[in-house]
């Protein structure tokens, strides 16, 4: 068990660009979560999957952010035009079936300068 | 009024204190109430996961989840400088996969 991975660690982009995150959850877990987490709060539901079906988004979610999980495997956030308030920690965790915990992996921090 | 009230801190403890870090709700549809462990600039670690009302114990760790009052607590005994990190509550309603947060408690654990 590897644990929950993201890429990159730490991402510095130009407002309006578009970036891209991947996330690859602890194998055989169905369920995948995208949260973001904001410098003093706790992280925010973005969206969720189970296997490669997504199930809900949250208001969060603006038109400018896409979430895909095409095999059920790993899953990838895009943010497209990229906005200073955007600037956030973006986290992603994974949970198997029957079980209520989510394992969080170490989070991509962007930086939109 | 948010869900989920946590008071972010910061706490400063003397090693080999016990700690206490608390959190009310306010959503009595809430079922599962988790804990977690955040060092700066890293993901959550997983610390304690209960379910419904009752107490949870797990080395120096003890969970208590007091559903009538919408409070939980998560206890820490003989406290080390490397419990010095932010702890943030999190619960979620039974057939929902939305985990909801408290903002965090800062913790420093001087040695």
């Amino acid at each position: 068990d590897t644990g929950v991975s993201q890429d990159p660690r730490h991402k510095i982009t130009k407002r309006g660009q578009n970036v891209t995150f991947r996330c690859d959850p602890i194998s055989e877990h169905n369920r995948l979560y995208w949260y973001r987490q904001t410098l003093g709060q706790g992280p925010e539901f973005l969206t969720y999957f189970q296997n490669e079906a997504q199930l809900e988004k949250s208001r969060l979610l603006s038109d400018r952010f896409s979430a895909e999980r095409p095999k059920g495997s790993f899953s990838t956030l895009e943010i497209q035009r990229t906005e200073q308030g955007d600037s956030a920690m973006y986290l992603c965790a994974s949970r198997s079936g029957g079980r209520a915990e989510q394992y969080f992996g170490p989070g991509t921090r962007l930086t939109v300068t | 009024q948010k869900e989920v009230e946590q008071d972010p801190g910061p706490l400063s403890v003397p090693e080999g204190a016990i700690v206490s870090l608390n959190c009310t709700y306010s959503n009595s549809a809430f079922q599962y109430f988790m804990w977690y462990r955040q060092y700066s600039r890293k993901g959550p670690e997983l610390l304690m996961y209960t379910y419904s009302s009752g107490n949870k114990e797990d080395g120096r760790f003890t969970a208590q989840v007091d559903k009538s009052s919408k409070y939980i607590s998560l206890f820490i005994r003989d406290s080390q400088p490397s419990d010095s990190a932010t702890y943030l509550c999190a619960m979620v309603q039974g057939g929902s996969e939305k985990l909801v947060f408290g903002k965090g408690t800062k913790l420093t654990v001087n040695p």
